[in-house]
């Protein structure tokens, strides 16, 4: 079982308000990813960063905003939702290192936005 | 557009039957991995295996790698119930530590 661990766990807002997504992991990993999932689909990369201070976009246009202030915490924003903020999030982490290795995925916080 | 790409979507069978999913990916790689994901979950790692790598075994998990034919294999051999989830291959494409997951194949193991 990996040690990361996102909150809230389901999150049903309404329009116009702002959130913030809650990432943490216990590993001392320098490289952490969020991904966004609708149903059924495929993980598409949002945002990632390999170590304090550092945050790149991901392949997916996001609206969202990260910071990586510590090590150990990823946090993404949202401004103001929508319903097209409406998916699943998801927080990995991984080792630096050369090449690609394992990402060790969090449970996820499911967004409704009404 | 897409790196990886699992075969079949979808995929029900009779527990203790095998269950074989197919990725096949664009680009050349240095590594391939296959995740699990149990519905409503996050991900979880399965299994790894390096572009000089042919086949690699862990527990009732058997995967085989073809680059000559960019494409690999995941066995689930004496499937059992839970075993349904949706299964991603992942690969890196020496994308400087990011990986591209596939669509998945969603397996349902019937009693």
């Amino acid at each position: 079982e990996a040690d990361i661990y996102q909150t809230p766990r389901y999150l049903v807002i309404g329009t116009g308000k702002k959130i913030t997504l809650e990432c943490s992991q216990t590993m001392g990993h320098d490289k952490m990813y969020w991904y966004q999932q609708d149903p059924g689909m495929e993980l598409h990369l949002i945002h990632y960063s390999y170590g304090v201070n550092s945050t790149e976009k991901g392949d997916l246009s996001s609206e969202s905003t990260v910071s990586r202030i510590r090590t150990e915490h990823f946090p993404l924003t949202l401004e103001s939702a929508r319903p097209s903020h409406t998916s699943q999030y998801l927080c990995a982490s991984g080792h630096q290192g050369i090449g690609t290795d394992t990402q060790y995925f969090g449970p996820g916080t499911r967004l409704t936005v009404l | 557009s897409q790196q990886g790409e699992e075969d079949p979507q979808a995929l029900s069978i009779q527990e203790g039957e095998n269950a074989t999913m197919n990725c096949s990916y664009k680009t050349s790689i240095n590594n391939l991995q296959w995740y699990r994901q149990n519905s409503g979950r996050g991900l979880v790692h399965l299994i790894l295996i390096r572009s000089n790598e042919r086949e690699k075994h862990s527990g009732r998990l058997r995967v085989t790698l073809d680059t000559s034919k960019k494409s690999s294999s995941l066995l689930i051999t004496a499937s059992r119930a839970a075993d349904t989830a949706s299964y991603f291959c992942a690969t890196d494409a020496g994308r400087d530590d990011k990986i591209i997951f596939g669509k998945g194949t969603r397996l349902h193991i019937l009693p």
